[in-house]
């Protein structure tokens, strides 16, 4: 029973355009959501946060968004850089208990 | 700041085989956590410690894996017998209370092949 979901398991995008990663949840108690960022032989690192208190956080080049009715957030990449290429993972938690993960997305950009 | 430091980083074995894998937090972190990544899964929470003492282990897959931390700076996650779905990347992580999950530094992995 996955409560976070990345339905897709690849993206490719053309360095300059926008990358756009889409995550679902199912547990409406989630009230903390985060996205980790992967490189190959490397272990995840903090990229971006969102509460659920808000519906956008944006950070440089990265955006967020979360619509709690959906049920649904998406990290958009803005533009996209060949170094943004690796393994993102969307992550949830409520009330500050542990992160629950999704599968993970590989981005693909092309220069 | 040495981050976190897992052993090894590859570990082949043979089904049946008792396998131990190394982890060693950063400093002054009172959380550890040891997940398990698999492409079907993601990455999956097995247990976490705070302060070297299991808070929950719910994901920890069968009475065939154990986890320890006998001190702050040291935890060991052990798969006895080991078999091929145990095949995957174990990553440990560590933090620190009050940022628990903005600040949440995974180590390299170990991955972990059993024939």
């Amino acid at each position: 029973d996955q409560q976070v979901k990345q339905n897709s398991p690849s993206l490719s995008v053309q360095e300059g355009r926008i990358s756009i990663l889409n995550c679902d949840y199912t547990n409406s108690m989630f009230d903390y959501f985060l996205w980790y960022k992967k490189y190959p032989a490397e272990g995840p690192t903090f990229l971006i946060s969102i509460s659920s208190i808000k519906d956008k956080n944006e950070d440089g080049r990265f955006t967020v968004f979360l619509n709690k009715s959906a049920k649904h957030l998406s990290l958009h990449i803005v533009p996209s850089q060949p170094g943004d290429s690796a393994v993102y993972f969307c992550a949830a938690s409520k009330n500050g208990n542990k992160l629950v993960f999704g599968a993970g997305t590989i981005l693909r950009v092309k220069s | 700041d040495a981050g976190v430091i897992q052993s090894p980083r590859h570990e082949v074995t043979e089904m049946g085989q008792e396998v131990t894998l190394r982890c060693k937090p950063i400093s002054g972190h009172d959380y550890l956590f040891w997940y398990r990544q698999t492409m079907m899964r993601g990455l999956e929470l097995l247990i976490y410690f705070n302060n070297n003492v299991p808070i929950d282990d719910s994901g920890m897959p069968e009475d065939r894996f154990s986890a320890k931390m006998p001190n702050a700076s040291f935890s060991t996650l052990k798969i006895q017998p080991s078999e091929p779905r145990d095949s995957a990347v174990y990553f440990c992580a560590s933090t620190s209370t009050g940022r628990r999950y903005e600040k949440l530094f995974f180590g390299s992995g170990t991955q972990l092949s059993v024939l």
